[in-house]
């Protein structure tokens, strides 16, 4: 049972490059989040959604764009990288009160 | 606005030596309140949730508190693989499920 796959784990980008990040669940939940995560920050949650076909803003949603096209994955995609957004990304999935976390992306941007 | 504030920051500790730790929160109706962990490296993981002021869950050396404006971690007597860092969350009475987390409290323990 993988859980939550995170895919990559890590990654350099130049500025104004894209990329996007998949998140992958196994455990058929409907709730699924993008949080970052910054020293002395703590997790700051950027998008979410409530199930397939749908996404809402967090904390944090600019610069970034999220797509939910199958309920099993969400993906996180940065249009052009800026510094600011050098970060761990983690997703989570949740049913009930329990979120379960992936093991993070760690990326830079130069 | 909901916030929730953790301290301390960082909280060194021998082993067996008891403490606890602090999480303050104030949102617009708590639907839950959660308790991870986090290694270095790893994404957090799930200890317990608080659902109302009085309530108390155990694990192990961990015991979570709830009040109507804190809740308390406390680990007895430690030891050096409870070292990690705590994270303290809460979900308003909202649709979306989703948490506002606390900066956490690095513990560090020393055998």
């Amino acid at each position: 049972n993988a859980g939550v796959t995170q895919t990559p784990k890590f990654r350099v980008l130049k500025t104004g490059q894209s990329m996007t990040l998949l998140c992958a669940q196994d455990m058929n939940h409907e709730y699924m989040y993008w949080y970052r995560q910054d020293p002395g920050m703590g997790l700051r949650l950027i998008h979410y959604s409530v199930g397939e076909g749908t996404t809402a803003k967090g904390e944090v949603p600019d610069g970034y764009n999220v797509s939910r096209l199958k309920k099993q994955n969400f993906l996180l995609g940065l249009e052009s990288a800026a510094p600011s957004q050098t970060s761990v990304y983690f997703c989570a999935s949740s049913f009930g009160p329990e979120a379960f976390f992936g093991q993070g992306t760690r990326l830079t941007v130069v | 606005e909901d916030q929730v504030t953790q301290s301390p920051e960082a909280l060194r500790l021998q082993e067996g030596e008891s403490s606890s730790l602090n999480c303050s929160y104030t949102v617009s109706g708590l639907r839950g309140l959660f308790w991870y962990r986090q290694d270095p490296g790893k994404g957090p993981e799930f200890l317990f949730t608080l659902y109302s002021a009085g309530e108390e869950k155990e694990k192990e050396r961990l015991k979570a508190t709830l009040t109507k404006k804190e809740s308390f971690l406390h680990i007895t007597a430690p030891k050096p693989e409870d070292s990690a860092t705590y994270l303290c969350a809460v979900q308003a009475m909202l649709i979306g499920g989703k948490l506002i987390f606390g900066q956490g409290t690095e513990l560090s323990v020393k055998p």
